[in-house]
């Protein structure tokens, strides 16, 4: 099993939709959750991180964090052409745990 | 501008040279990080550091040598590179070495011959 296993996608939505992008992880005591957007031949961007149970929003963004079930999500509202990129899920264990583990990505496709 | 600066953004070289990747950071941070970025994996954590001391080398060959002479600047000094080397190089900080965000720099894209 992955430790941070994410859909490769592509994922193919028509512009101004919702996408959804998935992410599970395996270490139970993971306490930080990143997401980041990576355009092709750049590097990786920091959207949202996430500590705590539930909903964090920011903008079109929005983070979903369920422990219990060892899952983190992204959505994207009112999806852009200029949101097409690969988006990394990334997970710490938190204090003490510097190891960054970060998913394959998951590429998205806003079409216009 | 990410504030983590790395040098060359490209380099070419032949499986016996040497050189030297750059990474310099104006954020202020405490830790680094090199990364290996190959075509459809995930990210690979090379080399930790914090404040200058290494935490964490992740089974990297003895062929990639980091150094970090302060809390601003990482290298990474390659020798006797193989073609499966060839990859995106990326330079990270974070303010400390557990929970915090890592902020990326624009990556050395190296290509062995």
């Amino acid at each position: 099993q992955k430790e941070v296993e994410q859909n490769s996608g592509p994922l193919s939505v028509p512009e101004g939709a919702i996408a959804s992008l998935n992410c599970t992880y395996s270490d139970r005591g993971s306490q930080s959750f990143f997401w980041y957007r990576q355009y092709s031949g750049k590097s990786p961007e920091l959207i949202m991180f996430i500590y705590s149970n539930g909903d964090k929003e920011d903008g079109r963004f929005t983070a979903q964090l369920n422990k219990a079930s060892q899952y983190v999500s992204l959505l994207i509202r009112d999806s852009q052409p200029s949101d097409s990129a690969t988006y990394l899920c990334a997970v710490n264990r938190g204090t003490g745990g510097f190891k960054t583990i970060f998913g394959a990505g998951t590429r998205l496709f806003v079409k216009a | 501008e990410t504030g983590v600066t790395q040098t060359p953004r490209h380099l070419v070289m032949g499986m016996t040279n040497k050189k030297s990747l750059k990474c310099e950071q104006h954020l202020g941070h405490n830790a680094m990080y090199w990364y290996k970025q190959s075509a459809k994996k995930p990210l690979e954590l090379m080399f930790v550091y914090s404040l200058e001391e290494r935490v964490e080398n992740n089974s990297v060959p003895s062929r990639f040598s980091p150094e970090c002479p302060n809390s601003s600047h990482l290298f990474l000094h390659l020798h006797t590179l193989q073609p499966e080397d060839s990859a995106l190089y990326l330079c990270a900080s974070s303010q400390d070495f557990s929970n915090q965000p890592q902020h990326f720099g624009d990556g050395t894209r190296l290509s062995i011959l």
